[in-house]
């Protein structure tokens, strides 16, 4: 079984402040991770993902994210927030194996205010 | 290369209905995922097909079917609509592999049933 918990519902920042959303997972075996954002009215794009390599991740337009097996966390973070970043974003993980089954959390909104 | 694809865009029927949703996956790509993004919520994992096999199916119920054509094509089919039933449908492709760790996501289809 697997689920996935995103902290916070929205998040609102500062154009050029740092951007953090946060995301706890569980899985009965070793999971991939993903990161998808979704602007409105579009599909979900991959931002980055985790697959067993390093366990800090870098994305397309500057995020970053950090798999914490300890803490079974995966936050994706941005040192600089900017408007065009205000969108839905969806933690995601799955059999390592087989992505065609992925269990997504909630959702996190993030605001970016100018 | 083109994307996923879906078909149609957008979709208005009325409860008791049946609609069918269409999706192409990339070129190459054997398996197609159908998720269930009901607004406010994260997707929902629906169905799954490889070589036009079921591999996986969510906690739907049985007026959600669908099937995979040779070229890799797929349809979903929802019977007897509710009005619980619209929701944006997205279609998911991956290459079937060892390491088949990443989903391709097409528009999606907007479903509303009135």
């Amino acid at each position: 079984a697997q689920s996935v918990t995103q902290l916070d519902s929205h998040v609102s920042v500062s154009e050029g402040t740092p951007v953090l959303l946060r995301c706890n997972y569980s899985s009965s075996y070793s999971p991939s991770l993903f990161w998808y954002v979704q602007h409105p009215n579009k599909g979900l794009q991959l931002l980055l993902k985790y697959t067993s390599a390093a366990t800090l991740v870098k994305g397309i337009n500057g995020f970053e994210a950090e798999f914490k097996k300890s803490e079974t966390s995966f936050h994706l973070t941005k040192p600089s927030a900017h408007m065009s970043d205000a969108a839905e974003y969806f933690c995601v993980v799955s059999d390592h194996y087989n992505a065609g089954k992925s269990t997504f959390g909630d959702g996190t909104t993030l605001t970016v205010k100018p | 290369d083109a994307g996923v694809t879906q078909s149609p865009t957008h979709l208005i029927k009325t409860r008791g209905q049946h609609v069918t949703l269409r999706c192409s996956p990339i070129s190459g790509h054997k398996s197609v995922s159908w998720y269930q993004q009901v607004l406010g919520q994260g997707p929902q994992f629906i169905f799954q097909y490889y070589e036009k096999e079921e591999r996986g199916r969510g906690n739907f119920p049985d007026r959600f079917s669908a099937r995979q054509f040779p070229n890799y094509s797929s349809e979903l089919n929802v019977n007897a609509l509710l009005l619980g039933d619209s929701a944006l449908y997205l279609c998911a492709s991956l290459v079937w592999g060892e390491q088949s760790d990443t989903q391709y996501f097409g528009p999606g289809t907007r479903l509303t049933v009135l």
